[in-house]
């Protein structure tokens, strides 16, 4: 059974950093690409970031190019997200997913941005 | 950056019936189109994608169309949990985007 499981979330202040994990399990990530989405609360889906097989090319939405950075390690079968600079229109669940079209889904990890 | 337009943001259906949701892009995607249930509270769930291929698992109820720059989502005979939010996402080029969802509501 292919499990995502999102880490790293929590309350940070305005201008702070935060790191998001997702291990992945029951599949090798290394045949996918691997995306980042969030939902802001009471709001609609918004993509965030994707990264290809071998971490070569990244995408970004442009809200966040310049303070997040996608990243991945395929020998821990794992995905991350720094987040640098962060804002309060940054809060959100965010989810990690599989492929470009997010077949798969993790349950999400809440980022708090407040002082 | 291509704009996904979701129509309509809300509407109302009876079970059984049949509802249809669109979405339109500012330009051509070719078939590069996703569709996505999301339940309140719950982790959204892909139901087609490329346009018209479903996902595993999903009821044949849900079928997908189109191609270009006009998609629908068209649900035959709707059930009791099928009642929730749905989103269209183009993933033809970056910034991927996705539509402002359909609320799709209990008569």
């Amino acid at each position: 059974e292919v499990q995502l499981v999102e880490s790293g979330g929590g309350l940070v202040q305005p201008g702070g950093s935060l790191r998001l994990s997702c291990a992945a399990s029951g599949y090798t990530i290394s045949n996918y690409w691997m995306t980042w989405v969030r939902q802001a609360p009471g709001k609609g889906l918004e993509w965030v970031a994707t990264i290809n097989q071998d971490g070569s090319e990244t995408y970004y939405v442009g809200s966040v190019r310049g303070r997040f950075t996608i990243s991945r390690d395929n020998s821990k079968n794992s995905q991350y997200l720094q987040m640098n600079s962060l804002r309060a229109e940054d809060t959100a669940l965010y989810y990690c997913g599989s492929g470009r079209s997010v077949g798969y889904w993790g349950q999400g990890t809440q980022v708090t941005v407040s002082s | 950056d291509i704009q996904m337009t979701q129509s309509p943001s809300a509407m109302s259906a009876s079970v059984g019936d049949r509802v249809t949701i669109t979405c339109r892009a500012s330009q051509d995607i070719s078939n590069y189109v996703a569709w996505f249930q999301q339940n309140p509270g719950k982790v959204p769930k892909r139901l087609i994608y490329v346009s018209s291929t479903l996902q595993s698992g999903v009821p044949s109820r849900f079928s997908g169309s189109g191609s270009g720059t006009e998609f629908t989502l068209t649900i035959s005979g709707l059930q009791p949990e099928d009642f929730a939010t749905y989103y269209c996402l183009q993933h033809n080029s970056y910034p991927l985007t996705f539509g402002g969802g359909t609320r799709l509501e209990m008569k």
